[in-house]
Parts: structure tokens; C-alpha cells; sequence
């Protein structure tokens, strides 16, 4: 059974950077797929902000592509999120995600999200 | 940039009617489209990709169809369970954007 479960801070100032990290248990990222971070700020939406593949190739929502890096640690089944420069607009509930590399790429497993707030 | 528009916002039904949500497309997506149903606190959960395809373990009485803009995701009868919000998603090839609708929200009327 594939799992993921986001980590890391829930609390980041304005400004800074928000870092997250998604492990990954029941299926190893070096067998493909992509992985990808979506969020949903309160009570609305969801929004895309990108996604990795194993080798390392990243796609960016162009809207977040200036301040968004992902990466990929296939030794720990890990990807990261780091989103810089950070306001109150991206308190969200970030979840991290499988996703499929065909057809609407759509996301078969999810994490449970993480709240993140964005606050001094 | 693809916009999906979804309708209506809110549906209020009761147990055993039948759902009917629209999801439409500003540009054809062909048969490139998924639904999912979020319920409170949790993370949303694949019901159908690729236009009509369930998910594993997703119950028959969901049913997903349509292709290029108009798109139609079917409950037949309405189990207490399935009262959630639920939302689209697209994929472009460019840009390479995944894009989610705006969602709708299937209430006990």
C-alpha cells in the first residue's frame, strides 16, 4: 500500500521559506511515476504547484515557478517542497502527492496534508 | 491557459437521488480528465481518470463520462458517504499546467 506523509514546519514568517518534505513507504520513487505538491488554502480550492520525476525533471504551475523548487531524494524515498519569500497568501494545507506520467497525469495516492500558516 | 468551470456550485440532494455534476473545459482536453471527492479534514481521493475510468476500489455507482469540453460525473444514487465536495482536474501539454476546477458541493437537501 502506497503512503506519503508530508513534514515540517507548520508555522514560517513572512518572507521566509517554506520547507516540507514528503516521505514516501509502500513503493519506491525510483520505480517511476512523478511526484507532486498540491495545496489548498482554508476553505477554498485546490492549486497545483509542481511536480518531479525520479531522474530529477521538475514541472512548475507558472504562477508559483519564480519562488517554487522541488527535489528528489531517491536514497531516503523522499521529494521536497521549498516555496521562497513566502506571504500570508500561501497559508494553505499542503499536500504532497503520486502522480500518474499518462492520460490526465491525474494523482492516485495523497498525503494527508499539512497545515502550513504563514504569520509573524 | 485551460480554465475548467464546474456546475453548479452546490447540489442539494437526499439518500438514493441521483447526482449529476458538470465539469466544462475552455479548450478541448480530449478524454484527459479526473474527478475526485474531498470530504471535510481530508485529502481528496481519486474516483475516475481519463474521462470514465474508476479508480480502484471506487464503488460502481460512480460513473464518469464525456470528451474535449464537457464532461459529466454521475452518482446514481447517493449514499450518506458521498456527501463532499468534488473536483476536476486537467492536464495541458502547453504549457505543461495541471489545473483543478473550482469544485461543487453535493449537500444533504
Amino acid at each position: 500500500q502506497v503512503q506519503l506523509q508530508e513534514s515540517g514546519p507548520g508555522l514560517v514568517k513572512p518572507s521566509e521559506t517554506l520547507s516540507l518534505t514528503c516521505t514516501v513507504s509502500g513503493y519506491s520513487i525510483s520505480s517511476g511515476y512523478y511526484w507532486g505538491w498540491i495545496r489548498q488554502p482554508p476553505g477554498k480550492g485546490l492549486e497545483w504547484i509542481g511536480s518531479i520525476y525520479h531522474s530529477g525533471s521538475t514541472y512548475y504551475n507558472p504562477s508559483l515557478k519564480s519562488r517554487v523548487t522541488i527535489s528528489v531524494d531517491t536514497s531516503k524515498n523522499q521529494f521536497s517542497l521549498k516555496l521562497s519569500s513566502v506571504t500570508a497568501a500561501d497559508t494553505a494545507v499542503y499536500y504532497c502527492a503520486r502522480r500518474t506520467g499518462t492520460g490526465a497525469q491525474e494523482f492516485d495516492y495523497w498525503g494527508q496534508g499539512t497545515l502550513v500558516t504563514v504569520s509573524s | 491557459e485551460i480554465v475548467l468551470t464546474q456546475s453548479p456550485a452546490t447540489l442539494s440532494l437526499s439518500p438514493g437521488e441521483r447526482a449529476t455534476l458538470s465539469c466544462r473545459a475552455s479548450q478541448s482536453v480530449s478524454s484527459y480528465l479526473a474527478w475526485y471527492q474531498q470530504k471535510p479534514g481530508q485529502a481528496p481521493r481519486l474516483l475516475i481518470y481519463d474521462a470514465s475510468n474508476r479508480a480502484t476500489g471506487i464503488p460502481a455507482r460512480f460513473s464518469g463520462s464525456g470528451s474535449g469540453t464537457d464532461f459529466t460525473l454521475t452518482i446514481s444514487s447517493l449514499e450518506p458517504e458521498d456527501f463532499a465536495v468534488y473536483y476536476c482536474q486537467q492536464r495541458s501539454n502547453w504549457p505543461p499546467l495541471i489545473t483543478f476546477g473550482p469544485g461543487t458541493k453535493v449537500d444533504i437537501k
